[in-house]
């Protein structure tokens, strides 16, 4: 079975702050890819991030990274110095064989608070 | 705007009626998805298209829910008739192919059963 699991329901920080949102996945698929969403209020989810089980180098990406880590089935989504534009509805999401299909986690609310 | 173009952005019926939505994806994407968002969850997944074709509608509830991708472009979701569980926020997304490709996702319809 595959499952993604969000553990941090709600999360609120100071505008500058750091923030990590994190996110484990589980799949007996030896591929697969692992994808970060936005939702802000007006509804679209907002690809930001796909990678492969095969490619497990971080990524920084101006204010965004991701840490992959295969030994922990982790996937974490960081931002730094959060920005009020940054609040808004982060989903992990698990693709595996060959069909596309996203399983999605709950999702993190993160609200940057002035 | 959202690239993937939905309508209408909101519904608001009475069970036991008829409703549909309408999703144009991107020009030259063959994959299109249906996904159903409950408040506070992730997106599932009802119906995949490849094209024409149905590759996935095992989540789809068929004996009220049916979905058409007539010519491969443009595709609508209709749902006869309707139950107050069906509240909830109805995306469209599409990409080039089921290679695992980023899905671009429309605004959605958000539908209200009263």
């Amino acid at each position: 079975a595959q499952k993604v699991t969000q553990a941090q329901t709600e999360i609120s920080v100071v505008e500058k702050e750091d923030v990590t949102l994190d996110c484990v996945y589980e799949t007996r698929d030896t591929t697969y890819y692992l994808f970060w969403y936005k939702q802000p209020p007006s509804g679209e989810l907002v690809f930001l991030i796909r990678r492969n089980s095969f490619d497990e180098q971080n990524e920084i990406s101006g204010r965004y990274s991701w840490n992959f880590q295969k030994s922990t089935s982790s996937f974490n989504f960081t931002i730094t110095a959060s920005q009020v534009v940054d609040s808004a509805v982060y989903f992990c999401a698990l693709s595996a064989g060959n069909t596309g299909k996203l399983i999605f986690g709950q999702g993190t609310t993160l609200q940057v608070k002035p | 705007e959202a690239e993937v173009a939905q309508s209408p952005r909101y519904k608001i019926t009475e069970k036991s009626q008829a409703v549909a939505f309408w999703c144009d994806p991107i020009s030259g994407h063959a994959t299109l998805y249906w996904y159903r968002q409950i408040l506070g969850q992730g997106p599932e997944l009802l119906v995949q298209f490849q094209d024409e074709s149905v590759v996935d509608d095992s989540q789809l509830p068929k004996d009220r829910f049916s979905a058409e991708r007539l010519k491969g472009v443009d595709s609508t979701l209709k749902i006869q008739p309707a139950e107050l569980g069906d509240s909830a926020m109805y995306l469209c997304a599409s990409s080039l192919d089921r290679s695992n490709q980023p899905q671009h996702f429309g605004d959605g319809t958000r539908l209200s059963i009263l």
